[in-house]
């Protein structure tokens, strides 16, 4: 298993508070990526990063920041938390953007905003 | 922009029996085409993919697909299923890079004893 740890794996928060979820990675790849998982979706990218603070919007990036300060660290921040928002979170990593190399990915963020 | 679709939301087979989930896919040139497999609880794992060459692709745990230009498909077998193979499939389709990648919607495979 690829070396990806996200935190917390479950969380309840009230509209309008601010969130944030970490990946972290042990493996040293360039490439990490940030998708929520909804049902009759599938997995959309939310942000991603080729590099410490190097990062670029993805498919529904709004209402989503993220920063990376750190190879190994990737935070999403939801700003202020909206229904809308209530979602599986995967971080993803790879060792480059090039279609040969495999995307990995974390257990998941179970969010849900009440 | 691509696109995927996965026409079958919820498939459930007898273990032992084949298995086919239905991929297809919607973009102009060739496409880079992925099946992943998802584990209650869990996340993606890569079964298999297509960039070129032969269409007919093997992947982990005894999977393979077919690239079918002509049909603009992506199907997903399997010979014999087992109970462990109970999950949910996601076909994806790329265009340059990771960052282009489009995700089916998912198929939910039940397996009966």
């Amino acid at each position: 298993d690829a070396g990806i740890t996200q935190s917390p794996r479950h969380k309840v928060t009230e509209t309008g508070t601010p969130v944030t979820l970490r990946c972290h990675q042990t493996e040293n790849h360039r490439y990490m990526y940030w998708y929520r998982q909804d049902p009759g979706h599938g997995l959309r990218l939310i942000h991603y990063s080729y590099g410490v603070k190097d990062t670029d919007k993805g498919e529904v990036s709004d209402g989503y920041s993220v920063s990376r300060s750190k190879t190994e660290d990737f935070l999403l921040t939801l700003e202020s938390a909206t229904s809308s928002q209530t979602s599986v979170y995967f971080c993803a990593i790879s060792e480059s953007g090039a279609y040969g190399n495999t995307i990995y990915f974390g257990e998941g963020s179970w969010l849900t905003v009440v | 922009a691509q696109s995927v679709t996965q026409p079958d939301i919820h498939i459930t087979v007898s273990e032992g029996a084949s298995l086919e989930l239905r991929c297809n896919y919607s973009y102009g040139a060739t496409p880079y085409l992925f099946w992943y497999v998802q584990s209650p609880g869990q996340g993606l794992q890569l079964l298999l993919k297509y960039f070129s060459g032969d269409t007919l692709v093997q992947g982990i745990k005894g999977f393979e697909a077919e690239f079918k230009r002509s049909q603009s498909s992506f199907n997903l077998r399997k010979p014999s299923v087992h109970w462990s193979d109970a999950a949910e499939y996601f076909c994806a389709v790329g265009a340059s890079n990771n960052n282009d990648m489009r995700f089916g919607a998912g198929t939910r495979l039940t397996v009966k004893p």
